[in-house]
């Protein structure tokens, strides 16, 4: 197995700031890293693929970079609709394994 | 319009069985592989099983080898969970979870909205 560590696990943040949330690897991942965006009572959405690929129709607002065991997912303008939590998940070999995830709120 | 509709969750006894179904729509469901995703409640995220787009390939958690079986009918673009021997802590919402192409090396680019499935006497 290959167990993925978050952090922060929360995170606490007004409009417009920039906010970076880390996912770390227990061994080499290459790049097949996935973020997903969790919103209260509703299922994940995939943000971002191979480590760094923005989904089509994701705000640029949404940026990641990283490979091998550490990863980082980046909002640039931090914006209302953002709150929820995030999720990093490990495609490159099964069991496929989520971080714990990162509550992100709104100041 | 891509769409997965879960179904079959409900309250069962430990030790009973329950189906998942999923019905997909919207794409080419014969080309895709898929996933089940479950969460406890208040917890994470938990990845159950997948099946390649032959349904030739079947990887499970640990936790649910042995006990839950995933299958595919591509005439029906139909997913099923079957899951025996349940236990309380597999109390969770149960996502169908389309794979960008296959599962690994890819992503889970489309969800359903889940179907919860609750173990208790």
């Amino acid at each position: 197995d290959i167990p993925l560590t978050q952090s922060p696990s929360f995170l606490s943040a007004s409009v417009g700031d920039r906010v970076t949330i880390t996912c770390r690897a227990s061994q080499d991942i290459s790049i097949y890293l996935a973020w997903y965006q969790q919103k209260p009572g509703k299922a994940p959405e995939v943000l971002i693929f191979g480590a760094s690929t923005l989904q089509s129709g994701v705000p640029s607002r949404f940026s990641a970079s990283g490979s091998g065991t550490e990863f980082t997912l980046t909002i640039s303008s931090l914006q209302p609709e953002d709150f929820g939590t995030y999720y990093c998940q490990q495609l490159n070999s099964y069991p496929l394994t989520f971080g714990g995830g990162t509550k992100v709120e709104i100041k | 319009e891509v769409q997965l509709l879960e179904s079959g969750g409900g309250l069962v006894q430990p030790g009973g069985s329950l189906r998942l179904s999923c019905a997909a729509s919207g794409f080419t469901f014969s080309s895709n592989a898929m996933s089940w995703v479950r969460q406890a409640p208040g917890k994470g995220l938990q990845w159950v099983s997948s099946i390649s787009n032959t349904g030739e390939t079947t990887p499970y958690a640990d936790a649910v080898k042995g006990r839950f079986t995933i299958s595919r009918d591509n005439s029906k673009n139909t997913l099923h969970l079957h899951m025996n021997s349940l236990r309380a802590e597999d109390t969770a919402v149960y996502y169908c979870v389309k794979c960008g192409g296959t599962c690994q090396h890819s992503r889970f680019d489309v969800w359903g909205q889940g179907t919860l499935v609750t173990v208790s006497s």
